[in-house]
């Protein structure tokens, strides 16, 4: 089955403590996003990576990082995170050149 | 499941009738809008696009038109079902396929 998948779906944790959520996609494709959602905010994209070892920031890159050293994965890294990235987090994928983007089914991280 | 939306407009509609939801864009440099459905608990899902030389697109039961005099676009769905329930949010390319930024949502309510 073609699908995004994230791990883990919930986490809570305690600010400062480094954490890694995964992103991994079976659909060869070549475009990942990571967002982050929040009540009255909509998605804003957090980052995005256009192919193995191409990144860059979206709107809201503050405290965090990616890395996309394979095609499939795309894993979103939070250093030392604050209350404030408490939020659903969603990572999508989609094929060069199309907006139709595949959205994993979320991860809702709660920082204390 | 996850919820994500806390006092965005709502529209009701009773099944069977036609629903219109509509989307005030920001930039009139943007060259792609689309339209995603996000049910509770899940990730979006893509609906339907339009680039903006057209001015109306039909997919299967969904037309999404296009105002850029007034920046304004907008999703009817023909004949909603109790499944078209969710949030549907529209959001607008800013540049290439991977910069693309959300609306905040609004959500569908179908009455049965």
């Amino acid at each position: 089955e073609a699908q995004v998948t994230q791990n883990p779906r919930y986490l809570i944790t305690v600010t400062g403590k480094k954490l890694t959520v995964t992103c991994s996609q079976n659909m060869n494709h070549e475009y990942m996003s990571w967002y982050r959602q929040d009540p009255g905010l909509g998605l804003r994209q957090i980052y995005y990576s256009m192919n193995v070892e191409v990144t860059d920031k979206g709107d809201v890159p503050e405290g965090y990082k990616v890395s996309r050293k394979e095609k499939r994965n795309f894993p979103l890294i939070l250093e030392s995170p604050s209350p404030n990235q408490t939020s659903l987090y969603f990572c999508a994928s989609s094929y060069r050149d199309t907006y139709e983007q595949y959205f994993g089914p979320g991860t809702r991280l709660t920082v204390t | 499941g996850e919820s994500v939306g806390l006092h965005l407009p709502t529209l009701s509609v009773q099944e069977g009738d036609n629903s219109i939801i509509n989307c005030a864009y920001s930039n009139s440099a943007s060259d792609y809008f689309i339209w995603y459905k996000q049910e509770s608990g899940k990730g979006p899902q893509f609906i339907i696009d339009i680039r903006s030389n057209m001015d109306k697109r039909q997919g299967q039961r969904v037309t999404v038109l296009l105002n850029k005099t007034v920046k304004h676009l907008s999703l009817q769905i023909a004949a909603t079902q109790p499944g078209d329930s969710a949030v549907y949010f529209c959001a607008e390319n800013m540049g290439g396929y991977q910069k693309v930024t959300f609306g905040t949502g609004t959500k569908l309510q179908v009455i049965p």
